[in-house]
């Protein structure tokens, strides 16, 4: 069976903190995609990542990086420096590489970055 | 802008009654996809069409229904509401092509309330 776990629930800092959303997994597939979105209050899911199985690099796209660790089926998000703006629920999400493609999602992690 | 386009975004409505829900994909999309996100059971997976056939089924209860026209919109019915039925019902399309299936863009929602 295919699952995301992301066992923070709420997590607040003070603006400027770094922050680390965990993300565990679990497939028996060998190839799948991984994914972040963002949901900000307004209620819109925001693409922000997908990583293929094989690429195991670890990226990073402006304050944000993402670290992918198949041995431990992580694929865990920090931000650098939050901003009031990161404000948001993170889902982390797993798509099994059968027909359909669908995403199973994690319960998602509400990050709360004070001023 | 996702390109996805959900209506209404906003619904009220009283138990025991049926309500269709709207979702136009990007342009040149094939596949749409539904997913409920409600308090209890996060975000899940409903079902998926492809060019109008049925692709793949996720916990879609029987008293809901969807399906996807010759220009690729889709809709999904919901009867005999229930207030547990009231949620945050996404659209997400992406061009239906191997791999590129991994490529789902999101609709703005629609937040149904069962009262």
């Amino acid at each position: 069976a295919q699952k995301v776990t992301q066992a923070q629930t709420e997590i607040s800092v003070v603006e400027k903190e770094d922050v680390t959303l965990d993300c565990v997994y679990e497939t028996r597939d060998t190839t799948y995609y991984l994914f972040w979105y963002k949901q900000p209050p307004s209620g819109e899911l925001v693409f922000l990542i997908r990583r293929n199985s094989f690429d195991e690099q670890n990226e990073i796209s402006g304050r944000y990086s993402w670290n992918f660790q198949k041995s431990t089926s992580s694929f865990n998000f920090t931000i650098t420096a939050s901003q009031v703006v990161d404000s948001a629920v993170y889902f982390c999400a797993l798509t099994p590489m059968d027909s359909s493609y669908k995403l199973i999602f994690g319960s998602g992690t509400r990050l709360l970055v004070r001023p | 802008d996702s390109g996805v386009t959900q209506t209404p975004k906003h619904l009220i409505t009283a138990t025991g009654q049926r309500v269709t829900l709207r979702c136009s994909p990007r342009s040149g999309d094939l596949s749409v996809y539904w997913y409920q996100q409600s308090l209890d059971q996060g975000l899940q997976f409903l079902i998926q069409y492809y060019n109008g056939e049925e692709r793949a089924k996720g916990n879609i209860l029987e008293r809901f229904s969807a399906q996807q026209f010759p220009d690729l919109h889709s809709e999904l019915n919901l009867s005999s509401l229930e207030l547990g039925d009231s949620a945050l019902y996404f659209c997400a399309s992406s061009v239906g092509r191997g791999q590129k299936d991994t490529e789902a863009f999101f609709g703005q929602g629609t937040r149904l309330t069962v009262v």
